[in-house]
């Protein structure tokens, strides 16, 4: 499978503790962006990275999350002392910067369901 | 600020039908891409199309066709003979062109009902 994949695809946590997703994205992609999705709206855009570097946050980004890409190809966005409004689909998406500038492709999404 | 518009948000038609979906986009760039994008019950986003904002032509690709109007800010999506794998949530998205702003913003989608 060449895709962008993410785990786990799905997550129940209870309200406090930490949860951490991941994303793989398609190999020769240099650009990999995290979205956040509730019910029956669009994806929202919280963060992007070239490479390894974070290029830009959103502001629905609060202090509680944080994302990685260390060494340019996986990332990890991690979610700390979850709260009952963090419950949403998180996409990953990647895109190579080279060519096809702005085509991104999204991975299945990991739903996290905070209790 | 960049918005994107879908007013639609549910639309049911017959098979083999045609429908249009609307997309009404703000920005202050000049430049920039327009995408759409479809949503099926599996969940996962499938990439249909993008346009740039120099390119005005309209497009078709196969029972899809797109119309973009700069004039108007709209980036209209016609699926012609619908089918019902069509059925699933439709997104239209903007994203910047320059570097450091390729982030898309999608509107809040149409849920498109197929009915056999």
């Amino acid at each position: 499978d060449t895709g962008v994949s993410q785990n786990p695809r799905h997550k129940i946590t209870k309200r406090g503790q930490n949860v951490t997703f991941r994303c793989d994205p398609i190999s020769e992609h240099n650009r990999l962006y995290w979205y956040r999705q509730t019910l029956g709206q669009g994806p929202e855009f919280l963060t992007y990275f070239q490479n390894e570097a974070q290029l830009e946050k959103s502001r629905l980004l609060s202090d509680r999350f944080s994302a990685e890409r260390p060494k340019g190809s996986f990332s990890t966005l991690e979610i700390q002392r979850t709260e009952q409004g963090d419950s949403a689909m998180y996409l990953c998406a990647s895109s190579l910067t080279s060519t096809r500038l702005g085509e991104q492709y999204f991975g299945p999404g990991t739903r996290l369901t905070v209790t | 600020a960049q918005k994107v518009t879908q007013a639609q948000t549910e639309i049911s038609v017959v098979e083999k039908e045609d429908v249009t979906l609307d997309c009404v986009y703000e920005t202050r760039d000049t430049t920039y891409y327009l995408f759409w994008y479809k949503q099926p019950p599996s969940g996962e986003l499938v990439f249909l199309i993008r346009r740039n904002s120099f390119d005005e032509q309209n497009e078709i690709s196969g029972r899809y066709s797109w119309n973009f109007q700069k004039s108007t800010s709209s980036f209209n999506f016609t699926i012609t003979a619908s089918q019902v794998v069509d059925s699933a949530v439709y997104f239209c998205a903007l994203g910047g062109l320059n570097f450091g702003n390729e982030k898309l913003t999608f509107g809040t989608g149409t849920r498109l009902t197929i009915i056999p």
